[in-house]
């Protein structure tokens, strides 16, 4: 199965600070990643995925074969970034039960 | 609007007495999925559905029922709720043949005195 870890559960940072979410992964195979993203009182959505390489709301995520990593990155954290943040696995790609890391809460204060 | 849509969105119960909470989406995923969410512990999947008639077990499926009769619909039945059910659940689908991204529902909070 394809599994993720992220070790933090919380990460506290101030406003303008660099952010950086931790997310390892331990599947063989060509991976793709996906980080969604949950604010406060709302459904999980869809942040940004590996494939398509692109950066939302100022994140990125690059994926490192070699530490087998994808780590979500921001260069200076907003206020309105605190959420639960989540790595996954795709549906996709032989395994039908992406399972989730356990999410890290990000609280960026003023 | 393609969407996921949970009922309710808020229950308070009290143990043993049987409840569903139902799941429709509208863009014709084959994929469907419930987790329930809870503090330090992220989300865990308990029944998924390959598609119409396909079930299978989860992570946590102990004390959860689910049923796939049509494409759209994948309710959890909860026949004899306990205190340890009181949680956030989300429904998710998706397609099984393409980006693999999930799209979730607004989540039930589900209170079991």
């Amino acid at each position: 199965a394809q599994r993720v870890t992220q070790p933090e559960k919380l990460l506290s940072v101030f406003k303008g600070a660099p952010v950086e979410l931790k997310c390892n992964y331990s599947y063989s195979g060509s991976p793709e990643l996906f980080w969604y993203v949950q604010y406060s009182r709302q459904r999980l959505q869809l942040l940004l995925r590996h494939i398509s390489r692109e950066s939302i709301k100022g994140f990125t995520a690059d994926l490192n074969k070699g530490e087998t990593s994808f780590h979500l990155k921001k260069p200076f954290a907003q206020e309105e970034d605190s959420a639960m943040y989540y790595c996954a696995p795709p549906l996709s790609g032989g395994s039908y039960i992406p399972t989730f890391g356990r999410g890290t809460s990000l609280i960026v204060h003023p | 609007e393609a969407q996921v849509t949970q009922n309710p969105r808020y229950l308070i119960t009290v143990t043993g007495k049987k409840l569903t909470v139902t799941c429709s989406q509208n863009m014709n995923h084959e994929y469907m999925s419930w987790y329930r969410q809870d503090p330090g512990l992220g989300l865990r999947q308990i029944y998924y559905s390959m598609n119409v008639e396909v079930t299978d077990k989860g992570d946590v499926p102990e004390g959860y029922k689910v049923s796939r009769k049509e494409k759209r619909n994948f309710p959890l039945i909860l026949e004899s709720p306990s205190p340890n059910q009181t949680s956030l659940y989300f429904c998710a689908s998706s397609v099984t043949q393409g980006t693999g991204e999930l799209f979730f529902g607004e989540g039930s909070r589900l209170t079991v005195l």
